[in-house]
């Protein structure tokens, strides 16, 4: 079964400066989908950055990129001049391809602090 | 004006009664879905429709049933609410050209006492 994990309950990082949360994931799928999801105190959930596993080139979204390793099913997401507005939870979530039954796994969440 | 919306967006009820959820959206997408959200569990899939006459369960469909009014409505009804449905309520959708990707309303908070 495919499964997605965060190994990082909670990070911090300084304002300005840059930080990468992790994501590992695990399936015997060849075609999928990986996304990164932002939630803040608000609690709407936000997508910021979708990666096509048959793409070999890292998605960029603005200050957020990803650091896609297909071989070692790893899909970190690196943010860029941290802003006190990228504080929230992140969710890591995959997908598969292929047929219609396109299910989200999620993972538990990083919580990210940004300090002024 | 926001593509997904939810209403309630907060909602206290009591054990026992029934409750309805309702989701609208402007996407024009085709395929919508409920999850819940509980603290240390994630998001977990309770309902999605592929179209207006298609539902199916998801990993936690047991206390609810959903109705597919339109393409853009979908409401998620708890026919008898009890305390461990107190949970944060989503609903997404998706839809071509990109149908793995979801996107979210709102949220509904909900209390059951």
């Amino acid at each position: 079964a495919q499964t997605v994990t965060q190994s990082q309950p909670e990070m911090s990082v300084q304002e300005a400066e840059t930080v990468t949360l992790s994501c590992t994931y695990d399936t015997s799928e060849s075609d999928y989908y990986l996304f990164w999801y932002k939630q803040p105190p608000s609690r709407q959930m936000i997508l910021v950055i979708r990666q096509e596993a048959y793409k070999q080139q890292n998605a960029t979204e603005n200050r957020f990129s990803v650091n896609f390793q297909k071989a070692a099913k790893s899909f970190s997401l690196k943010i860029s001049d941290s802003q006190l507005g990228d504080a929230a939870m992140y969710f890591c979530a995959y997908t598969n391809g292929a047929g219609n039954n396109r299910k989200l796994i999620w993972g538990l969440g990083t919580s990210l602090a940004v300090n002024p | 004006d926001a593509d997904v919306t939810q209403t309630p967006r907060n909602r206290i009820t009591k054990t026992g009664k029934r409750i309805m959820l309702e989701c609208s959206q402007t996407k024009g997408h085709d395929r919508m879905y409920w999850y819940r959200q509980d603290p240390g569990l994630g998001l977990r899939l309770i309902y999605y429709s592929f179209d207006v006459k298609d539902i199916n369960k998801g990993e936690i469909s047991d206390g609810y049933s959903v109705s597919r009014q339109a393409q853009a409505k979908f409401s998620l009804s708890l026919e008898s609410a009890i305390p461990n449905q107190t949970a944060l309520y989503f609903c997404a959708t998706s839809g071509y050209p990109n149908l793995e990707t979801q996107y979210f309303g709102p949220g509904t908070r909900l209390l059951v006492l």
